[in-house]
């Protein structure tokens, strides 16, 4: 069974631009999750999706926003991008996002800001 | 706001010693643990994971440990392998409804480097 695939893998923009990142989780599964991992904070939850729908939201501004499609992939849109998203960002996707359901990684995209 | 893990340590050991990587978390209410391994320029890998209703599970070479009462988990590695070097996270999830679902906090991580 293949894995979390993310593209693109690595990305490269400039302070102000937006950026689109897809997610497509394991066959099957029906919740992903996305996380920011950057050296000073780690790991952060920044929302979770379930049958197209966000069910659970982090403390993130509003520029981060997400959605899911009808296939389960998963996108995550950051807006007026600023040096500090710069990082790597990870989806996760699980059968149903619940509490014990193990959550599977993708290879993550490495987002830099300049 | 709640946390899990400490900042980020090292553990350097030889290739066929066993390897404990701690953990402490700060809400007693969490009801499910899981432990990550993350290589360079890879996503997290699921290693084991352990509800808060057991004290300790095992599986393939690793073994994990709950203390509840000072809210503390350990990993365990047995004849650690060159292979087993990487970033370790421990991560918990809370029962809380709906803003439990999908949802992992995560601590800050280890680096275990095993010299051969």
């Amino acid at each position: 069974k293949a894995g979390v695939t993310q593209t693109p893998r690595y990305l490269i923009k400039t302070r102000g631009q937006q950026v689109t990142l897809s997610c497509s989780p394991i066959s099957g599964h029906r919740s992903v999750s996305w996380y920011q991992q950057t050296p000073g904070q780690g790991l952060q939850f920044l929302f979770e999706y379930f049958s197209e729908t966000q069910r659970n939201k982090g403390n993130f501004p509003g520029r981060f926003s997400g959605r899911q499609f009808s296939n389960s992939r998963s996108e995550m849109n950051v807006s007026t991008l600023e040096l500090g998203d710069s990082a790597l960002y990870l989806c996760a996707s699980s059968g149903a996002g619940a509490l014990t359901d193990t959550q599977y990684f993708g290879p993550g995209t490495r987002l830099t800001v300049l | 706001g709640e946390s899990v893990g400490l900042h980020l340590p090292t553990l350097s050991v030889q290739e066929g010693d066993n390897s404990i990587i701690n953990c402490a978390y700060s809400n007693s209410a969490s009801d499910y643990f899981i432990w990550y391994k993350q290589e360079s320029g890879k996503g997290p890998q699921f290693i084991i994971d352990i509800r808060s209703n057991m004290d300790k599970r095992q599986g393939q070479r690793v073994t994990v440990l709950l203390n509840k009462t000072v809210k503390h988990l350990s990993l365990q590695i047995a004849a650690t392998q060159p292979g087993d070097s990487a970033v370790y996270f421990c991560a918990e999830n809370t029962y809380a409804g709906g803003t439990s679902y999908g949802k992992l906090t995560f601590g800050q991580g280890t680096i275990l480097t095993v010299h051969p």
